[in-house]
């Protein structure tokens, strides 16, 4: 069945330094990578998305980039800030018309400043 | 804009009772997907709505289901609580299905099942 996997499930660093999350998906017609934040309380924020005709995306201090030959996808975060502390999960989903994604287990970023 | 807002917030039932919770997503936004969220299993598909038909289903007991009005607020039913019921649930919108895209989130209602 569909299965995201990802990983490491805790990332501590120090303020300044990049973080790096990795996820790998098995269905290979998904084809919509999106990343989400959640803190505390909150429910998941939208913070990066791709889709599988690109490679790679930047948005300021986040990048994702997505090797769909190997079925992996990864967050990159350069420069953190204590404010990047939270949660972070990845997903996927198909192009099959629904809404449905499927969601790597979360990391736990932890930035000490 | 306003986000998506869910009702309420915090809930506590006990075993066997059922509870309705409640999602008003963004104005415009005519797609409502609905999650449950645990520390064990992580964000699970619960089903998805458009146009106040349910598009997809996840692989949740017959004791979970849901509806959407025709302003597409959505509902979701949960009957005959067990302990394991106990979690986040998150609604989800966007404009509707197609290519997917991004879902918005709400602050979810966290159920407590004693």
């Amino acid at each position: 069945g569909e299965n995201v996997e990802q990983h490491p499930s805790t990332l501590s660093v120090q303020e300044g330094d990049s973080a790096v999350i990795k996820c790998t998906y098995s269905d290979s017609a998904s084809n919509y990578f999106p990343w989400y934040k959640q803190e505390l309380g909150k429910g998941p924020q939208l913070i990066i998305d791709i889709r599988s005709n690109v490679g790679e995306k930047k948005d300021q201090r986040i990048a994702v980039t997505l090797n769909k030959t190997a079925k992996h996808f990864s967050l990159h975060i350069t420069e953190t800030q204590p404010e990047d502390s939270a949660v972070y999960f990845c997903a996927a989903s198909k192009p099959d018309n629904t809404d449905k994604l499927i969601f790597g287990t979360g990391t736990r970023l932890q930035v000490f400043p | 804009k306003a986000g998506v807002t869910q009702t309420p917030r915090y809930l506590i039932k006990t075993r066997g009772q059922q509870v309705t919770l409640s999602c008003s997503p963004i104005s415009g936004h005519r797609s409502v997907s609905w999650y449950q969220q645990t520390p064990g299993q992580g964000l699970q598909f619960l089903f998805e709505y458009f146009s106040e038909t349910q598009r997809n289903k996840g692989n949740f007991p017959g004791r979970f289901s849901g509806r959407q009005f025709s302003n597409s607020r959505s509902e979701m039913n949960v009957s005959t609580l067990e302990l394991g019921d106990s979690a986040l649930y998150l609604c989800a919108s966007r404009r509707g299905p197609g290519i997917a895209g991004e879902q918005f989130f709400g602050p979810g209602t966290r159920l407590t099942v004693l």
